[in-house]
This record gives C-alpha cells, structure tokens and sequence, in this order.
C-alpha cells in the first residue's frame, strides 16, 4: 500500500519551460514534504522541503506548492535546464517513527532538451 | 565534510550465495539507515540504526538479510543465502540525531542476483 504515489513515471520539456511534477500521498498524518534529486549512479540529494502549515516553499528556480485538502503537491522547476534531467523522488517522514523513516514515492525521471 | 560511503558499487551473485554491503556514514552521525530500490520502484525503508543500536527494522524483508553496526561506526548488511527478488540498489543514509534532520544518502550498492 503505497502512501506516496508519482503517477507520472517521466516527463520531458524544452530547456527554458516549466517543469512540473506532481506527487499524491495518502497519509494525512504526514505534515511535511521532501524532494530528492537522483542522477545515475549517486545517490538521492535533497533539493528542496515544505512544511504542512505552509502551501508555497520557493528556492531559486524550485518551488514546491502543497495543497492539504487534495494530499497533492507539486515541484515547479523554473526556467528547467539540461543539468535538470535526473529522477526526482517526493517523500515524506513518517511520523509513527519519529519521523525517521522517509516513505518514498515511486519518481519521476524529467529530460530536459537543449 | 566526505559524504556517505558504500562497497562495494556492484555485486553480481548467484542465486543461494551470500553477499556483504558496507556502509560508511557521514562522520558523527548517530542515525544510520538502509533503503532498497527495486527497479523501477519507489525507494523502500529497511532499517535504522542509532549508534549500535537497531531502532526500527519493520522494513526488513526476511531473515535472510542481517544488519549490523558494530561500535556505532560503519554498517554492514549481509544477505544471505540471497535470492532473485533481492536484486536492487541498496542505499545508505545518515542524518544527524534529534527529531528530523536532512539525511544524507550513499551512492548505492547494485546487487544482481542472478
């Protein structure tokens, strides 16, 4: 029973669009968000959070929106850039552990053509 | 500050043999944790150390895998006799201790078992 779920298994944009993807948990008990950058052979970096008592996280050229009510989120990547391509993966701490344990969702591997 | 380390970076096994991963984390961390991906999967939690101590290993998926971390240092993670379904990547993370902090993920070990 997955609790984060990326529906989307890929995405590809044009350098300089929008890159958005999406992520859906079930859990309402999670109140906050993370999203990990993968590129082949490494492991999963930390791009970017977002705490449930906010619905809007910006960093630069990510931003991340949650909407409580639909357990949605999204990660915007504006203006997207070749060194974008990479899985992204949206997790969230379980905090039945003390919030230890992420649970992860499936990713989402974004191409980005110059 | 070097990041987290894991060996060996692949491993090709036969299916009943026994394989060894190590993980080296990031220097004083006290929080220690392996996850698993199965390709094309999410990224699965398997346990948790705090020092030498296992804190949670709900996410382990039999008796053939153990997990050790002998003097709160450097981990290992035995499979053993290993199966086709256990090929993956397995991760290791490390994160400060106290309530949620960043984890900082390994590289990854592929395991093919073949």
């Amino acid at each position: 029973d997955q609790q984060v779920k990326q529906n989307s298994p890929s995405l590809s944009v044009q350098e300089g669009r929008i890159s958005i993807l999406n992520c859906d948990y079930t859990n309402s008990m999670f109140d906050y968000f993370l999203w990990y950058k993968k590129y082949p052979a490494e492991g999963p970096t930390f791009l970017i959070s977002i705490s449930s008592i906010k619905d809007k996280n910006e960093d630069g050229r990510f931003t991340v929106f949650l909407n409580k009510s639909a357990k949605h989120l999204s990660l915007h990547i504006v203006p997207s850039q070749p060194g974008d391509s990479a899985v992204y993966f949206c997790a969230a701490p379980d905090p039945n552990t003390g919030f230890q344990k992420l649970v992860f969702g499936t990713g989402t591997r974004l191409l980005v053509s110059p | 500050e070097a990041g987290v380390t894991q060996f060996p970076s692949h491993s090709v096994i036969e299916k009943g043999q026994t394989v060894t991963l190590r993980c080296d984390p990031i220097s004083g961390h006290d929080n220690l944790y392996w996850y698993r991906r199965v390709m094309g999967k999410e990224i699965k939690f398997l346990l948790h150390f705090v020092k030498e101590s296992k804190q949670d290993e709900s996410g382990m998926p039999n008796n053939r895998f153990l997990a050790e971390r002998t003097g709160g240092t450097y981990s290992t993670l035995k499979v053993q006799p290993a199966e086709l379904e256990d090929s993956g990547v397995y991760f290791c993370a490390s994160s400060h201790s106290g309530g949620f902090n960043e984890q900082f993920f390994g590289p990854g070990t592929r395991l093919t078992v073949l």
